[in-house]
């Protein structure tokens, strides 16, 4: 089966524009998290979506939002971009609540903020 | 607040021996969930293994055993007869099985496998 999906891979904004990076989980998988990555500050937690619904936020300022879609798929934007945004976005999905199954990570999204 | 602790920032292993990656967490809740992911230096991060806090056994998923020891909040990564292609980073993670299910990652260690 497919495994997750982000698109775009790789992308370059200027300071103060604003980005939308687009996940789609396994099918069948309700649960979507977002995660940046940098090497300072290793995975930081964005939000956990379920159903549609946000479940978590992480520590970030309000210009990261995101949602969920009623298939699942999940998008996050980021609005007046900083050059410390720079940073590799990753989202997971996993099928349930709980259980013993670890999150599918996707590929990631490298932004690259200029 | 939940805290995970990677202490190693770099290991080093001959080929074919074992290695332990060690993993201190924090947390008040009792229900919650361990996890030891991969990351090569493709990035795509892998699932490796999951302990549950009320599991008294060790997990083990091939040459992965995760080192449980409740008491100590303890939850070491152990890869036996290691592998040139294990060398990546490793991170661990706890998830909150009660309030939302959110999970955190530590620092990571970067492994590297010696031929």
């Amino acid at each position: 089966k497919a495994g997750v999906t982000q698109t775009p891979r790789y992308l370059i904004k200027t300071r103060g524009q604003q980005v939308t990076l687009s996940c789609s989980p396994i099918s069948g998988h309700r649960s979507v998290s977002w995660y940046q990555q940098t090497p300072g500050q290793g995975l930081q937690f964005l939000f956990e979506y379920f159903s549609e619904t946000q479940r978590n936020k992480g520590n970030f300022p309000g210009r990261f939002s995101g949602r969920q879609f009623s298939n699942s798929r999940s998008e996050m934007n980021v609005s007046t971009l900083e050059l410390g945004d720079s940073a590799l976005y990753l989202c997971a999905s996993r099928a349930d609540n709980g259980g013993t199954n670890g999150y599918t990570f996707g590929s990631g999204t490298r932004l690259t903020v200029v | 607040a939940q805290k995970i602790t990677q202490t190693q920032p770099g290991m080093f292993v001959q080929e074919k021996e074992a290695v332990t990656l060690d993993c201190t967490y924090d947390t008040s809740d009792q229900s919650y969930g361990l996890f030891w992911y991969k990351q090569p230096s493709s990035g795509e991060m892998i699932f490796l293994i999951y302990q549950g806090s009320y599991d008294e056994q060790n997990a083990t998923e091939g040459r992965y055993s995760l080192n449980f020891q409740k008491a100590r909040k303890s939850a070491n990564l152990v890869i036996s007869a290691s592998q040139l292609g294990d060398s990546a980073m490793y991170f661990c993670a706890m998830r909150d099985n009660t309030g939302g299910f959110k999970t955190i990652f530590g620092a990571g260690t970067r492994l590297f496998v010696k031929a």
